[in-house]
């Protein structure tokens, strides 16, 4: 039982457009929320976090938007750049329990 | 200076054979954790360390072993190895509160 879903298995985008990428949980309980980006034979790299108190962060270019209610969370990417291309992992987790739920991925493709 | 490292990067051995993957950080983190990325691309928790400590052990067979010498090491080592071991075996550590979680660069594990 998959908690943590990414839905879109990949999305292109062209280049200086906005990427958004999308995450559903199940767990109300969650309480921070994660974005990684990740390049073939790397390790899983943090981009933005952000808390349940908070419905925005923002960060450069990429915004995390959090709608409790729905249990949805997004990550926005404006502009798109080349170099955005990579996999994009979302995860969630409860404070102090040390246990972060991943999605399996959005494969990111930023035409230029 | 990489933040958290781990060794082997690439790792082919037979089946029923044992081998150890070794990580460390040197991001001062009191909380370690092992991760296993599947053929299918889940990312899933295995175990973690907080100061050496195990606080989380997933339900992985107990072929595998974690040791944590210290707070800025965690190896895993696993016992006749099976093909279904073949995966991506990440490295990641977190402070205590255990909100970001920073990941090494991976071993590829492959069993023939």
């Amino acid at each position: 039982d998959q908690q943590v879903k990414q839905n879109s298995p990949s999305l292109s985008v062209q280049e200086g457009r906005i990427s958004i990428l999308n995450c559903d949980y199940t767990n109300s309980m969650f309480d921070y929320f994660l974005w990684y980006k990740k390049y073939p034979a790397e390790g899983p790299t943090f981009l933005i976090s952000i808390s349940s108190i908070k419905d925005k962060n923002e960060d450069g270019r990429f915004t995390v938007f959090l709608n409790k209610s729905a249990k949805h969370l997004s990550l926005h990417i404006v502009p798109s750049q080349p170099g955005d291309s990579a996999v994009y992992f979302c995860a969630a987790s409860l404070s102090g329990t040390y246990k972060y739920i991943f999605g399996t991925g959005t494969r990111l493709k930023v035409l230029a | 200076d990489t933040a958290v490292s781990q060794t082997p990067k690439y790792l082919v051995t037979q089946m029923g054979n044992d081998k150890s993957i070794k990580c460390e950080q040197n991001l001062g983190h009191d909380t370690m954790y092992w991760y296993k990325q599947d053929s299918k691309k889940f990312l899933k928790i295995m175990f973690s360390y907080n100061n050496k400590e195990l606080i989380i052990n997933e339900t992985v067979p107990n072929r595998f072993s974690p040791k944590s010498p210290d707070k800025a090491h965690l190896n895993l080592h696993i016992n006749s190895l099976e093909l279904g071991d073949s995966a991506v075996y990440f490295c990641a550590s977190s402070q205590v509160d255990g909100n970001t979680i920073y990941f090494g660069e991976g071993s590829w594990l492959t069993v023939v």
